[in-house]
């Protein structure tokens, strides 16, 4: 089945501790996407790729790192900079530009 | 930077009445969609109306898009207790600028 995968779905960091989240999809897209997702807030953005070994910050990229080594994957590091990372963590694909974009289940982080 | 901004921000309709929201944005767009959320889980992709578009349908869905007044509507009609979710309003830029999401409406169908 294609589609996109988080994992995992929860996820417990000590301070001062990095932590990465994983997302993979099978959907042959070419653009990734991070979103943070604050308890009744809309989506910010934190980073985006549009290709392989391309990526770009987006609204809150301070304390977060991403890489892009595989189409399929697009992983990303919550740093011991980010002060305040418990949220909700979100993944979506999409072809390209003006297509709909395909969510993962996301991966709730909290701060322990 | 959030474009697009939802209202109401909560909504409590009882089983069989419509629900409408209503998503108002700043700048020009491409298109705009719709997503449903379901709590705790990821967004589910609606309905895409593109900027030369008016109105759009899906089974009991109905959007419209007035690009003069940088607003958009999503009507569900005949609401289910299933409807219960949160509803997301994101638009798209020229080229391949990424989506950018409103806080999103927060729907209750009573039953």
């Amino acid at each position: 089945d294609g589609g996109i995968t988080q994992s995992p779905k929860y996820l417990f960091r000590k301070e001062g501790q990095n932590v990465t989240l994983s997302c993979e999809q099978n959907l042959n897209h070419d653009a990734m996407y991070w979103y943070r997702q604050d308890p009744g807030q809309g989506l910010r953005l934190i980073y985006y790729s549009q290709i392989v070994n391309d990526f770009q910050k987006g609204d809150i990229a301070e304390g977060y790192s991403v890489s892009r080594e595989k189409k399929e994957s697009f992983p990303l590091t919550v740093t011991s900079a980010q002060k305040n990372p418990t949220a909700f963590y979100l993944c979506a694909s999409r072809t390209s530009g003006n297509t709909e974009a395909f969510f993962g289940q996301g991966t709730r982080l909290t701060v322990v | 930077s959030q474009q697009g901004e939802e209202d109401p921000q909560a909504l409590s309709i009882q089983e069989g009445e419509n629900a409408t929201m209503n998503c108002s944005y700043k700048t020009s767009i491409n298109n705009l969609q719709w997503y449903r959320q379901n709590s705790g889980r990821g967004l589910v992709h609606l309905i895409l109306i593109r900027s030369n578009e008016r109105e759009k349908h899906s089974g009991r869905l109905r959007v419209t898009l007035d690009t003069s007044k940088k607003s958009s509507s999503l009507l569900i009609t005949a609401s289910r207790a299933a409807d219960t979710a949160s509803y997301f309003c994101a638009t798209d830029g020229s080229g391949n600028t990424p989506l950018v999401f409103g806080k999103g409406t927060r729907l209750s169908v009573i039953a």
